[in-house]
């Protein structure tokens, strides 16, 4: 069974930095895209960044570029976020989410973490 | 970037009733477009791939269709355990981009 564990995430200051985890579990998670999900509270769903398999190549939403750097450690089955200049609209839930590719066809989020505040204040 | 416009932004409906959630792409996305529900205090749920592709498990009662800019999720007989908010995203183009979200509520 596919399991994604998020940790990380808490309180922190304007332009302070925070770390986020994500340890999957129950698939070959070098075989597989990952991303990051936010929500501010009461908002909406925003993609904000994701990494490809090997970790070459990474994409970001624009209101986070030069801010947060996405990796991974497939040795570990492991996604990492490192947000940094944090601003208070950054505050939201973030969750970690799985690309699912069949024959070839992106199929979107198909599992998700349980999600971690970010509060930034 | 594509924005993606999703109407209307909160719905009303009863049990029984047939209900169609629509977005619209800024361009043309081809048919990648998914569709998403979501409950209060809890993870977002795929229900629909490349426009139209239902995931395993999800009732045949919801179906997308669509192409280009334009975008339906449809409920053809409402459960009680579809009030839910539904997000459209486009995967067509970085950065991805979810709709703003229906809230679909019991009238």
């Amino acid at each position: 069974e596919v399991h994604l564990v998020q940790s990380g995430g808490g309180l922190v200051q304007p332009g302070g930095s925070l770390s986020l985890s994500c340890t999957a579990s129950g698939f070959v998670f070098n075989s597989l895209w990952m991303s990051w999900v936010r929500q501010a509270p009461g908002k909406g769903l925003e993609w904000v960044a994701n990494i490809k398999q090997d970790g070459s190549e990474q994409f970001y939403v624009d209101s986070v570029k030069g801010r947060f750097t996405i990796s991974r450690d497939n040795a570990k089955n492991s996604l990492f976020l490192q947000m940094n200049s944090l601003r208070a609209e950054d505050t939201a839930v973030y969750y970690c989410a799985r690309e699912n590719m069949v024959r070839g066809i992106w199929q979107g989020f198909d599992y998700w973490g349980q999600g971690t505040l970010v509060t930034v204040s | 970037a594509i924005q993606v416009t999703q109407s209307p932004s909160s719905l009303s409906a009863s049990v029984g009733d047939r209900v169609t959630i629509t977005c619209r792409a800024s361009q043309g996305v081809r048919t990648d477009l998914g569709w998403y529900q979501q409950k209060p205090g809890k993870v977002p749920k795929l229900l629909i791939s490349a426009a139209s592709s239902l995931q395993s498990g999800v009732p045949s009662r919801f179906s997308g269709s669509g192409s280009g800019t334009d975008f339906t999720l449809t409920i053809s007989s409402l459960q009680p355990d579809d009030f839910a908010t539904y997000y459209c995203l486009q995967d067509y183009k970085y950065p991805l981009a979810f709709g703003g979200g229906t809230k679909l509520e019991i009238k």
